[in-house]
């Protein structure tokens, strides 16, 4: 079945460093890629998204490619602050999955002053 | 838009004990989600809702989870009865279909 994996976390960086955190993803056909983030104690929201294979989505200084020969969709940000510290799920939507979600296991960043 | 409105916002009960946890979408949408987020197994799909008619509840662990979807405003995840492995985080989401998933705040279950 549909899969997503990240790489392992906690990330920490300290402030203005580069941050790239990778995500791999299986899947039948072409889904529909996501980064949602979870600060602490809220719900999820969704960061960016990218439907179909060379898309770029961005949003906030981050930014992740469809990349459909590595079936990646790694999250790169170029100055991180201390607010970014959360943590950071990867996810897809299958074609014709109505709207059912598929997350990695999520990935914490912290950022230091 | 007052978002997705989840209650309790937290909740400590006794094993054997019935949970109720409560979903209002957010008015428009017509698809609802219900997950649960542990440190263990991560953010897990328990069931899903299109139009109010339950699509997939492959997720839901055992017969001690129950979800129903009476109208397009409210829906219920009941757990009877509770054990303390059930203790997580469990997030309400909506959604119109194939757009943007919007999370509630969760509610904190705590099984002792």
């Amino acid at each position: 079945g549909d899969s997503v994996t990240q790489m392992e976390g906690p990330v920490t960086l300290s402030e203005e460093a580069f941050l790239t955190i990778n995500c791999t993803y299986t899947a039948t056909g072409y889904p529909s890629l996501f980064w949602y983030v979870q600060y602490p104690g809220e719900g999820l929201q969704l960061l960016l998204k990218a439907t179909k294979a060379d898309d770029k989505g961005s949003n906030k200084g981050f930014e992740a490619t469809y990349r459909k020969e590595t079936t990646s969709f790694h999250l790169e940000k170029g100055s991180v602050q201390v607010s970014d510290s959360a943590v950071y799920f990867c996810a897809l939507e299958g074609r014709n999955q109505g709207g059912k979600l598929i997350f990695g296991q999520g990935t914490e960043l912290s950022v230091k002053p | 838009d007052a978002g997705v409105i989840q209650s309790p916002r937290h909740e400590v009960t006794e094993m054997g004990q019935e949970v109720t946890l409560r979903c209002k979408p957010i008015s428009g949408h017509n698809s609802l989600f219900w997950y649960r987020q542990t440190m263990m197994r991560g953010l897990e799909l328990l069931i899903y809702f299109n139009n109010n008619v339950p699509i997939d509840d492959s997720g839901m662990p055992e017969d001690r989870f129950s979800a129903k979807m009476p109208n397009a405003s409210f829906s219920t995840l009941k757990i009877q009865p509770s054990e303390p492995r059930d203790s997580a985080v469990y997030f309400c989401a909506s959604s119109q279909t194939f757009y943007e998933q919007y999370f509630g705040p969760g509610t904190r279950l705590t099984v002792t």
